[in-house]
């Protein structure tokens, strides 16, 4: 496994302001991944952090929304850009250690209250 | 339909008790499968991955595989109350991009 810190643990926003979220690994890691689970859901992936180039975001995430950035292979930050209530959620980033086994881990999360 | 479907619950179990926590998916290409527990206001822990049919022990809890059903399951046995939690079922696809399902909730009673 890895030891995963995310910055900040917690936050309280104004509408139409912006938060970028650290993401930081004790060891270089081969995948990282950006998650967000919103209040009583499960997990919905946002996009993958490739080191040294653009993230590949999933259906429904643009890159304008949750800009990403990943310059080497222990960190990454995801901002969340103009936020509204509806981006009140937990944001998660997870990493892929051992990509033969594909097993993913997760840092202890952000949870993000839009007012 | 769904990749990964769980039931919901709330499962609730007595001190002791076999919980049995089941999940179905969708793709049949899918060649790993992960369970993953999440206590309230934490976040997800993994704690078993199967690869190949048929079950894989660890301590109290078994996976259990049956990719022609497309079923995989998670078996704990002699429950705690420290088990309370939600449980995720996790599915990759695209190799190394993760479809989670709803997760269980479970509840073991002293």
């Amino acid at each position: 496994s890895a030891v995963i810190s995310q910055k900040p643990s917690r936050d309280i926003c104004q509408r139409g302001t912006s938060l970028t979220i650290q993401c930081q690994v004790d060891s270089q890691v081969t995948m990282m991944f950006w998650y967000r689970q919103q209040p009583g859901q499960s997990l919905t992936l946002i996009a993958t952090a490739n080191q040294g180039s653009e993230a590949t975001y999933e259906s429904g995430f643009v890159i304008d929304k949750f800009p990403i950035s990943r310059p080497n292979l222990t960190f990454s930050t995801l901002t969340v850009s103009n936020m509204s209530p509806e981006d009140s959620s937990i944001y998660l980033c997870s990493v892929v250690v051992d990509i033969g086994y594909n097993e993913q881990f997760f840092g202890p999360g952000t949870r993000l209250t839009v007012l | 339909q769904k990749e990964v479907e769980q039931n919901s619950g709330p499962l609730s179990v007595p001190e002791g008790a076999i919980a049995s926590l089941n999940c179905t998916y969708s793709d049949r290409v899918s060649q790993s499968f992960f369970w993953y527990r999440q206590y309230s206001g934490k976040s997800p822990e993994l704690i078993m991955s199967i690869y190949s049919n048929g079950d894989k022990e660890d301590g109290r809890f078994t996976a259990q595989l049956n990719k022609a059903s497309q079923y995989v399951s998670l078996l704990i046995r002699d429950s705690q109350p420290s088990d309370s939690a939600t449980y995720l079922c996790a599915v990759p696809y695209n190799f190394n991009k993760f479809y989670f399902g709803s997760g269980t909730k479970l509840n073991v009673k002293p």
